[in-house]
């Protein structure tokens, strides 16, 4: 137990469907964030909130729309995606953006279908 | 690309032997860390070293960083097959909170 939850742990969901991730942590923290997990690739950074305010967005198609409406939660909005967004979506916060040590959750495993 | 290269991608040892696992990344930092990834889990946190130290222990952990060769490596010994995962340097670049992460050697540790 990290001290960070995503909700749900397994989505399935259809190309034209609207859902949304969460995650939540208590530990503090002033930073967070959202990865993507391929199979065979990387962890790729998507979107880093400090303070509640977005400081990083690296490129990520609109149809992810990220929200961070306090300190201690972040939504990840999801849109019309596709078949190759199905991946391991993991959360994460630190204390500050990037400078310690990142907690993480253990992530929700989208299959878009 | 900022991201950090590690290799090797496996690696595959005997319980009880050492296991070295290196990263390699391009521009200046402000400190690397390496993280543990059970198969399709969340990441947990092992070491973060800065840039202006050069050697980090914890517990069978060893962490070096050599920032004029712009790399680092992880040592495990006395490694155990619970040890078994996947393991991924991360690096914080000079500018903003980007936390980039290479792409990971898969540790096996046969009993």
């Amino acid at each position: 137990e990290t001290g960070v939850t995503q909700t749900p742990r397994h989505l399935v969901m259809g190309m034209t469907n609207k859902k949304s991730l969460k995650c939540e942590q208590h530990l503090g923290h002033n930073a967070m964030y959202w990865y993507k997990q391929s199979a065979k690739k990387p962890l790729e950074l998507m979107f880093v909130y400090s303070l509640e305010e977005r400081v990083e967005n690296n490129s990520v198609p609109s149809r992810f729309s990220p929200e961070c409406p306090n300190s201690s939660h972040l939504f990840l909005h999801l849109h019309t995606l596709q078949p190759e967004d199905s991946a391991l979506y993991l959360c994460a916060s630190s204390q500050e953006p990037g400078n310690t040590e990142a907690f993480f959750g253990q992530g929700t495993r989208l299959t878009v279908v | 690309s900022q991201q950090g290269e590690e290799d090797p991608q496996a690696l595959s040892i005997q319980e009880g032997e050492n296991a070295t696992m290196n990263c390699s990344y391009k521009t200046s930092i402000n400190n690397l860390q390496w993280y543990r990834q059970n198969s399709g889990r969340g990441l947990v946190h092992l070491i973060l070293i800065r840039s202006n130290e050069r050697e980090k222990h914890s517990g069978r952990l060893r962490v070096t960083l050599d920032t004029s060769k712009k790399s680092s490596s992880l040592l495990i010994t006395a490694s155990r097959a619970a040890d078994t995962a996947s393991y991924f340097c991360a690096t914080n670049y000079n500018q903003g909170g980007k936390l980039i992460f290479g792409q990971g050697t898969e540790l096996s540790v046969k009993p």
